[in-house]
């Protein structure tokens, strides 16, 4: 089966500008899942779709960062303006459902670096 | 929140040798998985434990969990520079989101 696409793979922007990050997850997985990695660090969830509704975004800058799964298969994460602390790996993640029985599937993340 | 902690941070082991990563949670489970990481990529599934099983195994990997220590331990028999990576564990609850951890940093020298 395909993986979880990401794209872009890397992207390099100056502080304040706004990004987007594009997710499709594997098809049928109905849980998707947008993480933030800092460089040494474990991934750190930032919000969590079922289908496309929102479970959990309690951790969601929501004054810079805002996301949506709109149809129930694709996401996108944005940016808004950036800051320098947004440098990171952002990674899409899906899986069946919101059981806990099921391990996640990741994608290879987005390399973002604002300058 | 529910989070596994890996030691050691960082593990040294020349090719061929075994290598053993441990993680503590601190509250009840329903199972507990590890992840691994290669440079620049995306988590890997590796394997779930759940939390009436003591021990499984799948290919060079075994994976132990003790609940009454709260902690689990991943082996890798006869490393490869393959399996140069970081390793995570998490610790589900119910349908809270998968939390990590800093992971432990494994090199493999050939």
């Amino acid at each position: 089966e395909a993986g979880v696409a990401q794209s872009p793979r890397y992207k390099i922007i100056e502080k304040r500008q706004s990004v987007a990050f594009w997710c499709n997850p594997i098809s049928g997985h109905a849980t998707l899942y947008w993480y933030q990695q800092i460089l040494g660090q474990g991934p750190k969830l930032l919000i969590q779709f079922q289908n496309n509704g929102v479970v959990d975004d309690s951790q969601l800058p929501k004054d810079r960062f805002s996301a949506e799964r709109l149809k129930g298969v694709d996401s996108t994460l944005k940016i808004q303006p950036a800051k320098l602390e947004d440098s990171a790996v952002y990674l899409c993640a899906s899986s069946l459902s919101l059981s806990a029985n099921y391990g996640y599937t990741f994608g290879s993340g987005t390399r973002l670096t604002v300058v | 929140s529910q989070q596994g902690e890996e030691d050691p941070q960082a593990l040294s082991i020349q090719e061929g040798e075994n290598a053993t990563m441990n993680c503590s949670y601190k509250t009840s489970i329903n199972n507990l998985q590890w992840y691994r990481q290669n440079s620049g990529r995306g988590l890997v599934h590796l394997i779930l434990i759940r939390s009436n099983e003591r021990e499984k195994h799948s290919g060079r990997l075994r994976v132990t969990l003790d609940t009454s220590k709260k902690s689990s331990s991943l082996l890798i028999t006869a490393s490869r520079a393959a399996d140069t990576a970081s390793y995570f564990c998490a610790t589900p609850q119910g349908n809270t989101p998968l939390v990590f951890g800093k992971g432990t940093r494994l090199s493999v020298i050939a």
